[in-house]
């Protein structure tokens, strides 16, 4: 069982540029969530999603969309990057929307020049 | 806007010592709180759960309590290890799926 999988690891890219972030998860878990962390400011949610085609923003959506078109798969994407988007990101799941654990997956590091 | 604050931000024990870390949070209308271990260039593990009907949580040598009127919940660590040398934050939930998390308590353990 692999839990939450993040695609790329890391990943550099130029200011302007679009990007993707790929989250997949194993464990039919009905809530997915996007975070970034960045030093000094922990963990802030960007966007979650409660069941299959519902999204919902978090505390910093500006910059970030989702979409939810399967259980399985939540991909973040920044239209068009710019260097204050620099952070780690995670991806995260959860059984019943926030009353059950979340798990976490390894994290993507992404660098805007 | 939920604030939630980790006091201390970093902690040096030696091993065998018993620990508590603490939480705070500005709103107290919280669905649950969460205890996480974050190691370096690692994604989160979580400890503990704690919805708010509950005082307190238990796994193993951790004991997580909550006290929801006064916005405080701490973690205690009974019997310190080296393994446990991490970084150990706390998030709460509030209305509409918003989750917020503290900065975290950075604890090494001291052979």
């Amino acid at each position: 069982i692999a839990g939450i999988t993040q695609a790329p690891t890391s990943q550099i890219l130029a200011a302007g540029r679009r990007m993707t972030l790929r989250c997949t998860q194993d464990m039919r878990h009905n809530a997915m969530y996007w975070y970034r962390q960045d030093l000094g400011l922990g963990l802030r949610l960007i966007h979650y999603s409660n069941t299959a085609g519902t999204t919902g923003k978090g505390e910093v959506p500006d910059g970030y969309s989702v979409s939810r078109a399967n259980t399985d798969d939540f991909p973040l994407t920044l239209a068009s990057a710019v260097p204050s988007q620099t952070s780690v990101y995670f991806c995260a799941s959860s059984g019943a929307g926030g009353a059950d654990t979340q798990y976490f997956g390894p994290g993507t590091r992404l660098t805007v020049l | 806007k939920q604030e939630v604050t980790q006091i201390p931000a970093a902690l040096s024990v030696p091993e065998g010592e018993n620990l508590v870390l603490n939480c705070s949070f500005t709103d107290s209308a919280i669905y649950n709180l969460q205890w996480f271990r974050q190691d370096p260039g690692k994604g989160l593990t979580s400890l503990l759960l704690i919805q708010s009907s509950q005082r307190e949580q238990t796994s193993g040598r951790l004991n997580a309590s909550l006290d929801k009127s006064s916005g405080r919940s701490t973690l205690y660590i009974a019997a310190s290890q080296p393994g446990d040398s991490a970084t150990y934050l706390c998030a709460v939930e509030n209305t509409g799926n918003q989750f917020y998390f503290g900065t975290g308590t950075s604890l090494t353990v001291i052979p």
